[in-house]
Formats: structure tokens, sequence, C-alpha cells
């Protein structure tokens, strides 16, 4: 178990209004990722944080800002959710030693 | 363009049966490849971290091999049970602070 709890786990919501989903972890990892997963596609990293407000753009960031005002917290925010955006949300932690990423349980996201 | 190819993209096996599937990636600046196993509904888990050329790994009656100098991955699951059933994903990286970069995944089906 290595702590991470993401909310909220299932949403629906309509085109165009903002999101934000939260990733928590209670372990003072440095380095926190958001990952998108869709069918057919491996998962595809949003965007990365390494560090209070350290952030990084992934290979899929655009519609997607994401905010790290504490180590604790990893804010993953549609300013404007689009279909498109319907999806499964992972966010993830790095531990400091070897290179294994440890998964939240998701955020099943429906834009409608 | 770095890209990580599995195959196949979804099997079927017997209990009972065993059976593998592969991972491709770049065999140029190589640092690790990783197997993780994700449920629907849940987080992916970390199943293997591998880094050098040859490795062999094993986890109760799930096996994986790495050639570095070819650039794949093979995953053996022996006499497989309906709980095998999952998508197997792999991710390898260049360096240690390289982004992971995913595969679309093996879907495993276990018919009783």
């Amino acid at each position: 178990d290595a702590g991470i709890t993401q909310s909220p786990r299932h949403k629906v919501t309509e085109t165009g209004t903002p999101v934000t989903l939260r990733c928590h972890q209670t372990e003072n990892h440095r380095y926190m990722y958001w990952y998108r997963q869709d069918p057919g596609h491996g998962l595809r990293l949003i965007h990365y944080s390494y560090g209070v407000k350290d952030t990084d753009k992934g290979e899929v960031s655009d519609g997607y800002s994401v905010s790290r005002s504490k180590t604790e917290d990893f804010l993953l925010t549609l300013e404007s959710a689009t279909s498109s955006q319907t999806s499964v949300y992972f966010c993830a932690i790095r531990q400091p030693s070897g290179n294994t990423i440890y998964f939240g349980e998701g955020s099943w996201l429906t834009v409608v | 363009i770095l890209n990580v190819e599995q195959s196949p993209q979804s099997l079927h096996v017997q209990e009972g049966d065993s059976t593998n599937f592969t991972c491709s990636f770049p065999s140029s600046n190589f640092y690790a490849l990783h197997w993780y196993r994700w449920e629907t509904a849940k987080s992916p888990e970390a199943l293997f971290v591998m880094t050098l050329n040859g490795d062999e790994k094993k986890k109760g009656r799930i096996s994986a091999t790495l050639n570095t100098k070819e650039g794949y991955s093979y995953l053996y699951i022996k006499g497989s049970q309906p709980e095998d059933s999952a998508t197997y994903l792999c991710a390898f990286n260049v360096d240690s602070n390289y982004q992971l970069i995913w595969g679309a995944g093996t879907k495993l089906i276990i018919k009783p």
C-alpha cells in the first residue's frame, strides 16, 4: 500500500464545466504523476511533479493543468471538460529508490 | 520517437494452460523494463523491474525475461488460473529520470 488516494473515484460532468481531481499521498514522495488510460492505449502521461510547485507537462497535457501546493496533494484540473477527456485517470508516485511507480485506484470521469 | 509495442493485444487461454506474451522496446539507450498487472477497477500493480540483459524474474507462476540487445521481454504465466485474467502492461525508460513509456497492454482472459 503506497498510501495514495484519489478523489472523486467516479464523476459524471457536462461538457464545458471545470473538473478537479485530487491525488493525496501519505508518504512524502517527491515525484507524483497523472496518467490517463484509454482502450487501445497504454498509460499516457498528462503532467508530473517533482516537488512542491515544480510541475511539467507530459505527452497529453493539452486541456489539463495541475497544481502542487504541498507535498501530499497533486491536483489535476480540466479547465473546460470535453467528451474526449472521458477516461480513467490514475495518479501515481515514484519511490526514491528504484524506478517502481505505484498507482492510486483511479478516477473514472465521464463527460457528457 | 520512443515506442513500446505489446503483442498480442488480447489473448484467450484455457485454465491450466501456460501462456506468454511479448513487449518490444527500442534497444538503444535502455535503462529499465517494467511489467505491471492491471485488473479492471483496480490500480496497476507492479510485477517486475528488470535492468540487465538476460535478467529473469519470477513471482509465483509468473516469470519474465529480458533481452536488451534485441529489445524484447517475455512474460510467462504457468498453469493459468481465472485470477490471472487482467491486462498486462510493460513500460521502459531510458534513464532513471526519464518518464516511463508504456505499451498498450495485453489483455489476458482465462477461460474456465
